[in-house]
């Protein structure tokens, strides 16, 4: 089993929907977690950190659920600038992150 | 501006050569670490470093070396005992606590292929 897990997508949805993305992690012990963008052929950037209590930032809200050991990223009124795909990231350690490998979103017009 | 640098975007070799990827960061962060991403699977960990002349091996190691003379470098070297070589190479830094897992931030990334 994979330590962190997310569904690949693509997950095609018109501009203005609301999406949302789970990811699953397996270590208990984990402390921190975020979300990351990644555009094609780009590096990864911050989205935002995931906090025990739920945040948002604009559009975007994410969740953590830790006794079912899963966090997810839900996105309102897409725009087309958000196609990418989101990486959820969970620390195996103070000093060590495991990404997962992503899932899609394409928004269209 | 501040920001992680990697060098060369793009890196072409033939097999039996050993390569080195730069990484430098003016963000004065302690820890610098380094990926490779393949198609279809997440980032993997190669080698990370929480100080100067201080390095760990990640989850895939193995044909890859580093170093960390200077605070702000942390260049990667893929030798010919690295298997499968071709791959997407992220650096990224972040300032350690060590109590809690701090934020990374990539650099641009290396695509290297090999002949």
């Amino acid at each position: 089993r994979k330590e962190v897990e997310q569904d690949p997508g693509p997950f095609n949805v018109p501009e203005g929907a609301t999406v949302a993305f789970n990811c699953t992690y397996s270590n208990s012990a984990s402390q921190s977690f975020f979300w990351y963008r990644q555009d094609c052929r780009k590096e990864p950037k911050l989205l935002m950190s995931v906090y025990s209590s739920g945040n948002e930032d604009g559009r975007f809200t994410a969740q953590l659920n830790r006794a079912s050991q899963y966090i997810s990223l839900l996105i309102r009124d897409s725009k087309l600038s958000d196609s990418a795909t989101y990486l959820c990231v969970v620390s195996r350690s103070t000093d060590k992150l495991i990404f997962g490998t992503g899932t899609r979103l394409q928004v269209f017009p | 501006d501040g920001g992680i640098t990697q060098s060369p975007k793009y890196l072409f070799r033939k097999e039996g050569q050993n390569v080195t990827l730069s990484c430098e960061q003016n963000l004065n962060h302690d820890a610098m670490y380094w990926y490779r991403q393949d198609p279809g699977q997440g980032l993997r960990l190669i080698y990370y470093s929480q100080i100067v002349n201080d390095f760990q091996k990640g989850d895939i190691a193995e044909g890859y070396s580093v170093s960390r003379e200077k605070k702000e470098s942390f260049p990667l070297t893929v030798t010919s005992a690295q298997k499968n070589p071709t791959a997407f190479y992220l650096c990224a830094s972040s300032m350690t606590s060590r109590r809690t897992t701090d934020t990374q931030y990539f650099g641009p990334g290396t695509r290297l292929t090999v002949l």
